[in-house]
């Protein structure tokens, strides 16, 4: 079945560098990937939804410059937090989208990124 | 406007139990998806459902397209099904823009 490969699963950062996580589609091509952001006990927000070779869509909210998205190709997407704080720590899932039936979209989503700022 | 509610919200039950999880949505959908959140954060796509019933083991997903309500059932259930739940409706009103709608999850523990 299609595999949605996220990395890192988990890391720890210093306040205000910059940490990048990565979600690879292994066998099948994401036209589109959906990034969220999970609080505990929380369900999923959706932070922004990424198209390959366009500018990814952001919810209102999330700030573009601190969440940096890039789709470069059809199979990678990455999410940049940039001068991290420890307010966005926090579990981060990435989702990839690929049609499956005429309107009717499967979504693979990634193992999980703990990132915890300190 | 597009949304998902999810009952219950927490669910405990003894081992060998047969548990109902609901999920009930507000406008048409062109799918619903069934999800497995497990503690260590990952999720599993359990089904895709945009009518009728699946079966995958000892789940069953069914959903009814006029009442806007889908259930997942788990018989003989295990404590390794023990995990959160979540309905997500992939709402027909997105078209062009298609996300899912999330519920609250269910917080599913099977006692042994």
């Amino acid at each position: 079945g299609a595999v949605v490969s996220q990395h890192p699963s988990w890391v720890i950062c210093k306040s205000g560098t910059s940490v990048k996580i990565e979600c690879r589609s292994l066998d099948f091509q994401a036209t589109t990937m959906f990034w969220y952001r999970q609080f505990p006990k929380q369900s999923l927000m959706l932070m922004a939804t990424s198209n390959e070779g366009s500018k990814a869509t952001y919810e209102q909210g999330v700030e573009k410059d601190k969440f940096l998205i890039n789709h470069a190709s059809l199979t990678l997407s990455t999410l940049t937090v940039t001068s991290a704080h420890p307010e966005d720590s926090s579990f981060y899932i990435c989702s990839a989208r690929e049609k499956r039936f005429r309107l009717r979209y499967g979504y693979t989503f990634g193992s999980g990124t703990r990132l915890t700022v300190v | 406007k597009n949304e998902v509610e999810q009952s219950p919200q927490n669910l405990t039950a003894q081992e060998g139990e047969f548990i109902t999880i609901n999920c009930s949505y507000s406008v048409g959908i062109s799918a619903l998806h069934w999800l497995q959140q497990h503690p260590g954060g990952g999720i599993v796509s359990l089904f895709m459902l945009s009518s009728g019933k699946k079966k995958h083991g000892r789940l069953i997903a069914t959903i009814n397209i006029q009442e806007k309500h889908s259930s997942l059932h788990i018989t003989a259930s295990h404590p390794r099904d023990s995990a959160v739940y979540i309905c997500a409706a992939d709402f027909i009103s997105n078209f062009g823009n298609e996300k899912l709608t999330f519920g609250t999850g269910t917080r599913l523990t099977i006692i042994p």
